[in-house]
């Protein structure tokens, strides 16, 4: 069964740090996705990693991932308040199976 | 520019009241999911459906039921409602050229 562990569950930062969210899955797979939940808001798609190595980057996020040791990071650099919201990482084996989604890290960026 | 439109956006149930949540996606995708989000847990699949007449359970699938009702149609019933089926539904399609999914906005719903 795949599961989809993501930590930490709550960060608070202050404007301008750098941090990175880690996400792990337990079994094979080179597909992870990272979404974006403002709160009482749907998500919205961040990242499409499909390959050992990946990386993507947007703005302040860069995401990455390693699939021999099935971990994805999602790190921020110079946070603004804007980046406050629920981030989640989702992992599938193929195409044609569902999304299985890691908790959600809650990031609150404060002055 | 409609994407995956969910009705309705909220709803009060009695308990032991029945349902239907509408889901409708205009991208011709084949693949749709229903997922509820309840605080702490994360996103927990329904059900989903690959393609046009076929449904599968996810990870949470009893006390409801799901009808595909055509490429555009996924919705989710809810027979006989308990309090702990409140929770936030979200419909969900799929690109599966972009490998990118879609959310709808979300139907909040209580049971009381």
């Amino acid at each position: 069964e795949l599961k989809v562990e993501q930590n930490p569950l709550f960060l608070s930062m202050q404007e301008g740090k750098n941090y990175t969210i880690y996400c792990n899955y337990s079994t094979t797979s080179d597909r992870l996705y990272w979404y974006r939940q403002d709160p009482g808001k749907s998500l919205e798609s961040l990242f499409v990693l499909l390959s050992n190595g990946a990386v993507k980057q947007e703005g302040r996020l860069m995401a990455s991932l390693d699939t021999k040791a099935r971990l994805s990071t999602l790190h921020i650099t110079a946070a603004v308040h804007d980046l406050s919201a629920t981030y989640f990482c989702a992992v599938d084996k193929s195409g044609n199976t569902p999304l299985v989604f890691g908790k959600g890290t809650r990031l609150s960026v404060i002055a | 520019n409609a994407g995956v439109t969910q009705t309705p956006k909220f709803q009060v149930l009695k308990t032991g009241q029945s349902m239907t949540l509408q889901c409708a996606q205009d991208m011709n995708h084949n693949s749709m999911y229903w997922y509820r989000q309840d605080p702490g847990m994360g996103l927990r699949l329904i059900y989903y459906s690959a393609s046009e007449g076929t449904t599968d359970k996810g990870e949470v699938p009893n006390g409801y039921n799901v009808s595909r009702l055509n490429k555009r149609e996924f919705s989710l019933r809810l027979e006989s409602a308990a309090p702990s089926q409140t929770s936030v539904y979200f419909c969900a399609s799929r690109d599966s050229n972009k490998n990118i999914q879609y959310f709808g906005a979300g139907t909040r719903l209580s049971v009381l």
